[in-house]
């Protein structure tokens, strides 16, 4: 049983390179997220995707676009790489609305450096 | 001002212990209160999860929530090496949306 898949695992970029972090989901989940997790930051929501069809942003958005291709897959693109863009990615799904009856499920991370 | 605030650690304790992990939060529009638990190079899982203030156990962990305080806890009982990993505490005043603290690495010796 999968649960939520990531590619890549790691990750190298020069400042100004593009590039998609996939995820993909085996639960039949209605609901996906991007968290980025920073040192002393804990996890921050880049955006979301309520259900297939749906995007919004998180609390910190810039710098990304996603895609919700369909509904076991949520793509992170990085138009143009900058160092503070440096983090650990995690993708997350959840069967609705996060909360307690509800819980996010999360893939096990993309490690980003951008130098 | 961050809206979670999570005491930094890191903790080390003897195996056995009792471990108390700690979140203070500042908006009172949250209504449910999460510690999800998170493996070295691993996601984060959830532990348990409590919606109204007072006390919530499940085996060795008891979650704690002081909403007049604006407080939670979670203990965690005769601890054990397989505790060790980063507790972050959870919380949620929107759907979709939940405020994470920055988490907490426990170690506990063997």
């Amino acid at each position: 049983n999968a649960g939520v898949t990531q590619t890549p695992k790691f990750q190298v970029l020069k400042t100004g390179q593009s590039m998609t972090l996939q995820c993909a989901q085996d639960m039949n989940h209605n609901s996906m997220y991007w968290y980025r997790q920073d040192p002393g930051m804990g996890l921050r929501l880049i955006y979301y995707s309520a259900s297939e069809g749906t995007t919004d942003k998180g609390e910190v958005p810039n710098g990304y676009n996603v895609s919700r291709l369909n509904k076991r897959e949520f793509s992170l693109r990085l138009e143009s790489a900058a160092p503070s863009q440096t983090s650990v990615y995690f993708c997350a799904s959840s069967s609705g609305a996060s909360s307690y009856n509800s819980p996010l499920h999360f893939g096990n991370g993309t490690r980003l450096t951008v130098t | 001002q961050k809206e979670v605030e999570q005491d930094p650690g890191p903790l080390s304790v003897p195996e056995g212990a009792i471990v108390s992990l700690n979140c203070t939060y500042s908006n009172s529009a949250f209504q449910y209160f999460m510690w999800y638990r998170q493996y070295s190079r691993k996601g984060p899982e959830l532990l348990m999860y409590t919606y109204s203030s007072g006390n919530k156990e499940d085996g060795r962990f008891t979650a704690q929530v002081d909403k007049s305080s604006k407080y939670i806890s979670l203990f965690i009982r005769d601890s054990q090496p397989s505790d060790s990993a980063t507790y972050l505490c959870a919380m949620s005043a929107s759907e979709y949306k939940l405020s994470f603290g920055a988490g907490t690495t426990v170690t506990v010796r063997a």
